[in-house]
């Protein structure tokens, strides 16, 4: 079954260093988000991307969040100038023709 | 504004019905999701439902949406102890089905044997 795959699992940056986090999502999907996960509180949508451009982007998608598709299969999030908040676990996700919106198992990344 | 709640926490015995509840705030919203968390784990799309349906059934589970009161459940029907983890609901915003999800906070499912 296709699925959407992250890496890595877990990412452990010092704050200031910059971060990218690579997605895979399932091959004929055309629409690519990234959500967030800070410990104890709820999945926040951070950016939508469709046709090679944002959708979409929430107030926490600041300047020093940048997404890419850098080829046919890679959607990356990359984060400039890592600050300890941004210590959460992200979820790339993709959807197709249909409403599934399928998640990947998601990266932790720990900001020391 | 957008907003999805949810009960916290659920606990039921082995082979009874669990029933999680979710209300949300954007009438204009065309799907509604569940989806389950293990420890660990990423988010596995359960099931959906499209604004104009009811009910939708899927094996074990069923989903019950009432637009007018915009509240959402989602029944498991004889709970096993691997049914244990966190569910989300969400709301697909916009008109389509490619905007962007907004979830509840998630209710903890805890299968006692």
């Amino acid at each position: 079954e296709p699925e959407v795959t992250q890496t890595p699992s877990h990412q452990v940056t010092q704050m200031g260093q910059e971060v990218i986090l690579r997605c895979v999502p399932i091959s004929n999907h055309l629409y690519f988000y990234w959500y967030r996960q800070i410990l104890g509180q709820k999945v926040e949508f951070l950016v939508s991307f469709y046709n090679n451009e944002i959708s979409e982007k929430s107030e926490i998608f600041d300047d020093q969040f940048s997404v890419e598709r850098p080829d046919g299969s890679n959607f990356t999030l990359k984060i400039r100038s890592t600050k300890l908040e941004d210590s959460a676990m992200y979820f790339c996700a993709s959807t197709g023709q249909g409403p599934g919106a399928f998640f990947g198992q998601g990266t932790r990344l720990t900001v020391v | 504004g957008e907003d999805v709640e949810q009960s916290l926490f659920l606990s039921v015995r082995e082979g009874d019905s669990s029933v999680i509840n979710c209300t949300y705030t954007d009438s204009s919203s065309t799907y509604l999701y569940w989806y389950k968390q293990e420890p660990g784990a990423g988010l596995q799309l359960l099931t959906y439902i499209f604004s104009n349906m009811d009910m939708k059934q899927d094996q074990r589970l069923t989903v019950l949406l009432n637009k007018k009161d915009k509240h959402l459940s989602l029944r498991i029907a004889d709970t096993q102890t691997g049914d244990s983890a966190i569910y989300f609901c969400a709301e697909r915003m916009g008109s389509g089905n490619t905007g962007k999800l907004i979830f509840g906070q998630g209710t903890t499912l805890q299968v006692k044997p």
